[in-house]
């Protein structure tokens, strides 16, 4: 079985600028959650989809992160304009269904903001 | 008050001692708690997941659950060096999202 695909791995971008990162979760995995792990802290949630519709965002940036899953299936996060605060590692996780805690997690996409 | 909170660490035992990790939640309708482990540079993977009162063990991990106390935590026994990760304690709330700790780092001396 295929695990959860992230891309980019690694990110460097300026300050002000914009950025998206892509995730497939597991085939046949109804939920999908982006966290953000700023170093030496635990992942922060930012959304989570059930299918294409959104359970939680309320720790999301709404002004300036935007996520969304069409179809279901594929993420994707974008942050616009970008912060230095921003620097972090955004992880994408997906489980069959909400509320089991167990969490497949990708390999995440480790954002640098200059 | 955060609604996960973990011993701060970092905590070190020589090898084959017994690990300690402790947490607390916020949350009193909290359900369902997890631990996980993270190597560094590498994502959170499940180890543990408990649900009722009491005691739960695999191999040598036993979680412990008292939710009169908001109280979570993992005993790691026969510690190894391999077991020389980050720890993260997971708790679901009521809506079923899922909000970790800041977790403790374990290093286990050979």
């Amino acid at each position: 079985e295929a695990g959860v695909a992230q891309s980019p791995r690694y990110k460097i971008i300026e300050k002000r600028q914009s950025v998206a990162f892509w995730c497939n979760p597991i085939s046949g995995h109804a939920t999908l959650y982006w966290y953000q792990q700023i170093l030496g802290q635990g992942p922060k949630l930012l959304i989570q989809f059930q299918n294409n519709g959104v359970v939680d965002d309320s720790q999301l940036p709404k002004d300036r992160f935007s996520a969304e899953r069409l179809k279901g299936v594929d993420s994707t996060l974008k942050i616009q304009p970008a912060k230095l605060e921003d620097s972090a590692v955004y992880l994408c996780a997906s489980s069959r269904t909400g509320g089991t805690g167990e969490l497949f997690f990708g390999e995440g996409s480790r954002l640098t903001v200059l | 008050q955060k609604e996960v909170e973990q011993n701060s660490g970092p905590l070190s035992v020589p090898e084959g001692a017994i690990a300690s990790l402790n947490c607390t939640y916020s949350d009193r309708g909290s359900q369902s708690f997890f631990w996980y482990r993270q190597y560094s540079g590498k994502s959170p993977e499940l180890i543990m997941s408990i649900y009722s009162n009491g005691d739960k063990e695999d191999g040598r991990f036993t979680a412990q659950l008292n939710k009169a106390s908001q109280y979570v935590s993992l005993l790691i026994r026969d510690s190894q060096p391999s077991d020389s990760a980050t720890y993260l304690c997971a708790v679901i709330k009521n809506n079923n999202d899922m909000r970790f700790g800041a977790g403790t780092r374990l290093t286990v001396k050979p």
